[in-house]
């Protein structure tokens, strides 16, 4: 599976929309890139998958360029409560879905 | 709808002692199911895996076992805890790409 480039930390105003970015240069045709946070001492949360178009859902939205090198994640009125450390990840699947979490960025929204 | 169960979510053993914990899932059939540790500070890591009932992959050798005796029931075991195994264990489960994964809330291990 493709490897993900995170900015390790990032801030957001309460209110105005936080856009995290990843780069996965080397993702190939059949790797999705997927979205999970994980707020502080609590499981992962799914939050959003690709695989070519943009996809929107009630949490975020997700950008994917037209050469799939990279993404970003939208939320589009962050609040306090989005203070979590967000996770890239591109893999192709297959009958074990085994994902691979790296470091992620840790979003924190300032009042 | 579907739910995971995991539980204790704090426990704090003695080195040497066995570990066993306990996940479940409802609502579902034949789920894929997973254990991850993140030790204080640092990343997922994931330890073991299961496709179905009896069939559990190991993804780094150590001093832990799983099983899986049921559908929805994924156990993780030690015989004899090491002051390394302490850290937050979390379990999920998926039916796929689609789904994505949903984890449990997680038990914190603390190795005396």
């Amino acid at each position: 599976d493709a490897k993900t480039t995170q900015p390790p930390s990032m801030d957001c105003a309460e209110g105005r929309a936080a856009n995290l970015p990843c780069n996965h240069s080397t993702i190939s045709g059949n790797e999705y890139v997927y979205w999970y946070r994980q707020i502080h001492s609590q499981g992962p949360q799914y939050i959003i998958h690709g695989l070519k178009n943009n996809e929107t859902n009630e949490m975020a939205s997700l950008i994917i360029t037209e050469d799939r090198k990279s993404s970003t994640l939208i939320l589009p009125h962050a609040t306090l409560r989005d203070t979590a450390v967000y996770y890239c990840i591109v893999y192709s699947g297959g009958s074990n879905y085994k994902l691979t979490f790296g470091k992620g960025t840790l979003l924190t929204v300032n009042p | 709808s579907q739910t995971i169960h995991q539980w204790p979510a704090t426990l704090v053993q003695p080195v040497g002692s066995p570990l066993s914990l306990e996940c479940t899932v409802e609502g579902t059939s034949n789920p894929n199911l997973y254990w991850y540790r993140q030790a204080a500070g640092r990343g997922l890591q994931l330890l073991f895996y299961s496709v179905g009932i009896g069939q559990i992959s190991s993804e780094v050798p150590q001093n832990l076992s799983a099983s899986r005796p049921q559908d929805r029931q994924f156990i993780l075991s030690s015989k004899k805890l090491l002051l390394s195994d302490s850290g937050f264990y979390l379990c999920a489960w998926s039916l796929g790409q689609a789904s994505g994964y949903t984890f449990g809330s997680g038990t914190r291990l603390t190795v005396v």
